[in-house]
């Protein structure tokens, strides 16, 4: 089983649109929680760490559930400049970060 | 931009070659941990150095290996190039090593092996 899970999709949504995926991780012990956005070609850039509480930044929030250990992305009012992939990622209680092989996200006008 | 760099940009190699990669980290940052990123798949983890020192590996051969100097900045090296080692590695820099820590990446080097 791998670490982190995620839909590939590609999610194709049109503009405006809100758009929610999840990703699930394997590792109990994960103590921190991130949404990577890749661009075709580019580096990973961090988009916003996710705490248990959940957390809001702009249009994008982000939520945990340790219990069934799943982590949730959603987009509201999707712009173009938002097609990207978009790649989980956890922390294990060491120094190790676990990828998952991203959410394709596709806006189109 | 994080300020984190790599070189060379792309690189092609043949079997059997070795190939060294360069990562320089962001201003007062201690750590460097090293990706691989597959076409379609998520980086996976290959070895972390914090301070000068190897701080974890992941599931990599022997023949990747690295070094990190005084001044930070890493070097990969991969020996013995396998056509499966064609991939964007990429670099990223982090305060102080902890997975809890933002890392940043830089813009990755893409090897093909031939």
């Amino acid at each position: 089983r791998k670490e982190v899970e995620q839909d590939p999709g590609p999610f194709n949504v049109p503009e405006g649109a809100t758009v929610a995926f999840n990703c699930t991780y394997s590792n109990s012990a994960s103590q921190s929680f991130f949404w990577y956005r890749q661009d075709c070609r580019k580096e990973p850039k961090l988009l916003m760490s996710v705490y248990s509480s959940g957390n809001e930044d702009g249009r994008f929030t982000a939520q945990l559930n340790r219990a069934s250990q799943y982590i949730s992305l959603l987009i509201r009012d999707s712009k173009l400049s938002d097609s990207a992939t978009y790649l989980c990622v956890v922390g294990h209680n060491d120094y190790k970060l676990s990828f998952g092989a991203g959410t394709t996200v596709t806006v189109r006008a | 931009e994080t300020g984190v760099t790599q070189s060379p940009t792309h690189l092609i190699k043949t079997r059997g070659q070795q190939v060294t990669l360069r990562c320089s980290s962001q201003s007062g940052h201690n750590t460097v941990s090293w990706y691989q990123q597959a076409l379609g798949q998520g980086p996976q983890f290959i070895f972390q150095y914090y301070r000068e020192e190897e701080n974890g590996r992941g599931n990599f051969p022997p023949r990747f290996s690295g070094l990190q100097f005084p001044n930070y900045s890493s070097e990969l090296n991969v020996n013995a190039l396998e056509l499966d080692d064609s991939a964007l590695y990429l670099c990223a820099s982090s305060f102080d090593g902890q997975a809890t820590d933002t890392q940043y990446f830089g813009p990755g080097t893409r090897l093909t092996v031939l």
